[in-house]
């Protein structure tokens, strides 16, 4: 099945901080791709949604110059938290966007843990 | 705007029982209806989807879920649960038609006893 993948797993940094996080679509080309923010034992909230090419839409409430995102390719979405502080620690998830045979297929890579000291 | 609501937030069943973890949703129209499950350290894998037709819908590792409208629900079920099966379950709903969005419930952790 399609495989998409994140790095890094895990990231600790000091506060004040960027930290780049990457997702790859391994074995499909991206149509769209997405950013979740999840706190503990609470749901995935979307952050944005990004186009190859295009500027990303940001959810409301999701301030844009914080957050980072940069599509470059169809396999290829960063997520770059800026000056990142306490408060941004969070578990980032990324899915993307496929279409095959006339349908649609999102699939979730497996998160990335963000703790800002 | 659609909305899906996971009453539980913990299950706990023995292993070789019987699992009904339940959603409710609210959408106009008749929505798009995911379950994802989450193992720790991994990412969401899907496990069944409802877009339209049959309203009981088979997924994969045994799991199946029933769309009742007149409930608003798309429960969650699985006949007899392994202790595999331990992890973390979404609910999804999105807007039908289109390229979707799904918006996710808070989840529900199936906790499996031997």
């Amino acid at each position: 099945g399609a495989v998409v993948s994140q790095h890094p797993s895990r990231v600790i940094c000091k506060s004040g901080t960027s930290v780049k996080i990457e997702c790859r679509s391994l074995d499909f080309q991206a149509t769209t791709m997405f950013w979740y923010r999840q706190f503990p034992k609470q749901s995935l909230m979307l952050m944005a949604t990004s186009n190859e090419g295009s500027k990303a839409t940001y959810e409301q409430g999701v301030e844009k110059d914080k957050f980072l995102i940069n599509h470059a390719s169809l396999t290829l979405s960063t997520l770059t938290v800026t000056s990142a502080h306490p408060e941004d620690s969070s578990f980032y998830i990324c899915s993307a966007r496929a279409i095959a045979g006339g349908s649609e297929a999102q699939y979730f890579g497996p998160g990335t843990r963000l703790t800002v000291l | 705007a659609q909305s899906v609501t996971q009453p539980d937030i913990h299950i706990t069943v023995s292993e070789g029982a019987s699992l009904e973890l339940r959603c409710n949703y609210s959408y106009g129209a008749t929505p798009y209806l995911f379950w994802y499950v989450q193992s720790p350290g991994q990412g969401l894998q899907l496990l069944l989807k409802y877009f339209s037709g049959d309203t009981l819908v088979q997924g994969i590792k045994g799991f199946e879920a029933e769309f009742k409208r007149s409930q608003s629900s798309f429960n969650l079920r699985k006949p007899s649960v392994h202790w595999s099966d331990a992890a973390e379950y979404f609910c999804a709903v999105a807007r039908s038609g289109g390229s979707y969005i799904p918006t996710f419930g808070r989840g529900t952790s199936l906790i499996v006893h031997p």
